[in-house]
């Protein structure tokens, strides 16, 4: 069964400092990994896509990495400010099923504070 | 433009009404997805339609009808819900339905079933 696990469930950190999220995944055959930021009671936003051949792609102050040998992948968020503070879910699709028939991760609900 | 308009944002009903949830994107996508999300867990795939037609379903109860008019507009129609169908309602929408194109959300629409 395709499972995205995510790590940690919560986080908080103080304005200004980094913080790296983990997604590690089961999904196979894979497609591509994403990013997704999503504010409370709002839509996700898409921060990053990486398909198998890329290994880390920037979207301003958030770097995603992935290494798909190990099934693994990163959200690195610099310089955090408080408008950061969300829930950010790492979703795989997998190359089966016809299609956007996405794996999403549980999330991991980041908070930054003063 | 690229965006994904949900209406109403937020729908109070009683067991017995019928109410509709729409959905209208205008970026030319031709696959447009309805998602369930309950607090504080990911978004679970109710239904996704490509060209119009209905391409995936995944068991979701007959009290919950997608409707697709045109390419543009997609409905989710709501009779005789339950309370434990209160939850986020999100609408997406994808290039085509290929799971590799990135996949747009509306902004949701919060459904209370008093």
């Amino acid at each position: 069964k395709n499972q995205v696990e995510q790590s940690p469930q919560s986080l908080i950190i103080l304005e200004g400092k980094n913080c790296t999220l983990q997604c590690n995944y089961t999904v196979s055959p894979f497609s591509n990994l994403r990013w997704y930021k999503q504010d409370t009671g709002r839509g996700p936003v898409s921060l990053t896509i990486m398909t198998f051949s890329e290994n880390t792609k920037s979207n301003g102050r958030y770097t995603a990495t992935l290494d798909a040998d190990t099934k693994q992948s990163s959200l690195h968020i610099t310089a955090s400010q408080l408008s950061d503070s969300a829930s950010y879910i790492c979703v795989v699709s997998d190359l089966t099923g016809g299609g956007n028939k996405l794996t999403f991760g549980t999330g991991t609900q980041l908070k930054v504070e003063l | 433009d690229t965006e994904v308009t949900q209406t109403p944002k937020h729908l109070v009903m009683g067991m017995t009404n019928k109410k509709s949830l729409k959905c209208e994107q205008h970026m030319g996508h031709r696959a447009m997805y309805w998602y369930k999300q309950k607090a504080k867990k990911p978004p679970e795939l109710m239904f996704v339609y490509s060209y119009e037609k209905l391409s995936i379903n995944e068991s979701v109860p007959s009290r919950f009808s997608p409707e697709c008019p045109n390419s543009s507009l997609l409905n989710l129609h709501l009779h005789a819900l339950q309370p434990e169908d209160s939850a986020l309602y999100l609408c997406a929408s994808s290039q085509e339905l290929s799971g590799t194109g990135e996949l747009f959300f509306g902004e949701g629409s919060r459904l209370t079933v008093l």
